[in-house]
């Protein structure tokens, strides 16, 4: 499956644990988006990576909340200390410029169920 | 910023209907527009994009959309719809030079048999 890879599909946590969420771009991509999607609405971008960088944050909370895209490997979207509140379905995307125009491809998501 | 108002959140229609699902954004810049389809459980799926030239942009499944710019508009549309055409459908538009998407909130096509 040349797709977006997303691990794990469905994820389950406590109110105060760590979640981390993996994403292994297309082949070939180098651009990685992280979207959250809450219940009834749409996707809100999140952050935005290329190898080893992060090149917009602009819409990730100020707290609990860290990316990273390392050289080798996928991208981790990371919640520190989750609340009820984290509870979302989370979608990575990648595309192979990073330019405006060049669609981006889309995971299946992680569904993220906080307790 | 930029915002995409997706104007019907649910829209039922019988099989074998026209149905057109609107989408206005806010930018007066120039932009790239986007349709998404999502079934359940599922990622999203690009449908048609417009990026320049021809206003009518023709996608996959039967789908096609219009580009208005006096009327910042990227309505979509199809003239028949099936069964599995059920999902939820998101307009999402990229300025020129931005990476990120700006999503509408969505609308539910729900096709009656």
């Amino acid at each position: 499956n040349a797709g977006v890879m997303q691990n794990p599909r469905h994820l389950v946590r406590r109110r105060g644990q760590e979640a981390r969420l993996r994403c292994s771009p297309m082949k070939g991509h180098s651009h990685v988006y992280w979207y959250r999607q809450l219940p009834e609405e749409g996707l809100k971008f999140m952050v935005y990576l290329q190898k080893e960088n992060i090149i917009d944050e602009s819409g990730m909370p100020k707290e609990r909340f860290s990316a990273e895209f390392p050289k080798e490997g996928p991208s981790i979207l990371r919640i520190q200390q989750v609340v009820r509140g984290d509870s979302a379905a989370y979608f990575c995307a990648s595309s192979d410029t990073g330019l405006g125009n060049q669609p981006q491809h889309f995971g299946d998501g992680t569904r993220l169920s906080i307790l | 910023a930029q915002s995409v108002t997706q104007l019907d959140s649910q829209v039922p229609v019988f099989e074998e209907a026209p149905v057109e699902l609107r989408c206005n954004y806010s930018s007066s810049v120039s932009v790239y527009l986007f349709w998404y389809v999502q079934y359940p459980n599922q990622g999203l799926q690009l449908l048609l994009k417009y990026l320049s030239g021809s206003t009518l942009v023709k996608g996959i499944n039967g789908f096609e959309a219009e580009f208005n710019k006096s009327q910042t508009s990227f309505h979509l549309r199809k003239p028949s719809v099936h069964i599995s055409d059920t999902a939820e459908y998101f307009c999402a538009v990229s300025d020129q030079g931005a990476q990120k998407l700006v999503f509408g909130q969505g609308t539910r096509l729900t096709i009656n048999p």
